[in-house]
């Protein structure tokens, strides 16, 4: 149990386009979902925290106009990265959690490249 | 400033030995812990979850919890070379907000 996916696993787009990546929890119902960005041999940093059918909360620093963030139902998150730029390649991974639980599964992560 | 620290590493141990990683977390009104386990270029993975001082057990791995010293430990016993990853210490604190550590790294030497 608990899975968490996310599609797609990797994408390259160009300078200036916007990327959608959906993160789904296919076997419970994530009542908060969660969006990390990881650089490299670097740390996880949390970019958003979503309540389903709420407006995500964003760290200090993560620009909420450039990371659009929807948490429309129990099982699907979707970040859209807009106008994206090269220092935006990352690997984005989502996780989540279900109601009543403090244990949160994370998705496979999908790499993005913007050239 | 909450924290949790973790020895970035590597930490080098023979395979079929003992590797013992540990954190320390600054929140005492941390309640959950977690250890992932992150290969590179993967996404991390739950491995164990504990609640409530002393030891946990599940298979080769032990997770212990010392809520006074504010310290969580992970064993793992006869260590084998796939074991080799990235360890992150995990703590939800008061406001239900999930703090990860940097992160140790484990190379089991062969």
């Amino acid at each position: 149990g608990a899975v968490v996916s996310q599609h797609p696993s990797w994408v390259i787009c160009k300078s200036g386009t916007s990327v959608k990546i959906e993160c789904r929890s296919l076997d419970f119902q994530a009542t908060t979902m969660f969006w990390y960005r990881q650089f490299p041999k670097q740390s996880l940093m949390l970019m958003a925290t979503s309540n389903e059918g709420s407006k995500a909360t964003y760290e200090q620093g993560v620009e909420k106009d450039k990371f659009l963030i929807n948490h429309a139902s129990l099982t699907l998150s979707t970040l859209t990265v807009t106008s994206a730029h090269p220092e935006d390649s990352s690997f984005y991974i989502c996780s989540a959690r279900g109601q009543g639980g403090y244990e949160q599964y994370f998705g496979p992560g999908t790499r993005l490249t913007v050239t | 400033q909450k924290e949790v620290e973790q020895n970035s590493g590597p930490l080098s141990v023979p395979e079929g030995a003992i590797a013992s990683l540990n954190c320390t977390y600054s929140d005492r009104g941390s309640q959950s812990f977690f250890w992932y386990r992150q290969y590179s270029g993967k996404s991390p993975e739950l491995i164990m979850s504990i609640y409530s001082n002393g030891d946990k057990e599940d298979g080769r791995f032990t997770a212990q919890l010392n809520k006074a010293s504010q310290y969580v430990s992970l064993l793992i016993r006869d260590s084998q070379p796939s074991d080799s990853a990235t360890y992150l210490c995990a703590v939800n604190d008061r406001d239900d907000k999930i703090i990860f550590g940097k992160g140790t790294r484990l190379h089991i030497l062969p």
